[in-house]
């Protein structure tokens, strides 16, 4: 069982600029949520999906997109880089929104965006 | 809405002996979960233990237990006979039913180093 992978791990780009990150589910994973992480902070709830479809979203701009694939991978778009942008960002993969409070999420390895 | 806190930016602990984490939180619901990560400098998030608002019995997972106090709203980490592996980001989430996504919400993290 192979766990939750991401690509690119790292990733530089310049103010202005599209940037498409990509993550791909633990199998039988159809829930893959993403976050972003700042230097020395928590990571913060970009946005979640639950089979294609969005499932809910944090306190991010129109700019951050998203999309799920029939086989659950998930790509994280950000449009019109900003310097505040640069962040590490952690894809989880779960099996499912629902079944009481504990559903738990495996997190990969992430993709440390830097934008110049 | 919401909220975790971790007061502690930064703890020191000699190798083999216990340490505490803090963790408080704040939440309307009375359904929730409380989940403890580890983060080392790779970035990767690693589960380490998880306790329900309804467990009677604080979680324990090898050298790691929850020292959950409903009352107060706290559920500090405890590591047992510490090792230098250990040395890492700790954060504490919790997870509620506001919001469709069931996001986990997290704090600000501990800086935990082991001393040899």
């Amino acid at each position: 069982e192979t766990g939750v992978t991401q690509s690119p791990t790292h990733l530089i780009k310049t103010r202005g600029q599209q940037v498409t990150l990509r993550c791909s589910s633990q199998s039988g994973h159809n829930t893959v949520s993403w976050y972003q992480q700042a230097l020395g902070q928590g990571p913060q709830f970009i946005f979640q999906y639950y089979r294609e479809e969005e499932n809910g979203r944090g306190n991010f701009p129109p700019r951050f997109s998203g999309l799920q694939f029939p086989n659950y991978s998930s790509e994280l778009n950000v449009n019109a880089l900003e310097l505040d942008d640069s962040a590490l960002y952690l894809c989880a993969s779960s099996p499912g929104t629902s079944g009481g409070s504990y559903n738990e999420q495996f997190f990969g390895p992430g993709t440390r965006l830097t934008v110049l | 809405a919401q909220k975790i806190t971790q007061t502690q930016p930064g703890m020191f602990v000699q190798e083999k002996e216990a340490v505490t984490l803090d963790c408080t939180y704040d939440t309307s619901d009375q359904s929730y979960g409380l989940f403890w990560y580890k983060q080392p400098s790779s970035g990767e998030m690693i589960f380490l233990i998880y306790q329900g608002s309804y467990d009677e019995q604080n979680a324990t997972e090898g050298r790691y237990s929850l020292n959950f106090q409903k009352a107060r709203k706290s559920a500090n980490l405890v590591i047992s006979a510490s090792q230098l592996g250990d040395s890492a980001m700790y954060f504490c989430a919790m997870r509620d039913s506001s919001g469709s996504a069931r996001q986990l919400t997290f704090g600000s993290g501990t800086q935990l180093t082991v001393l040899p």
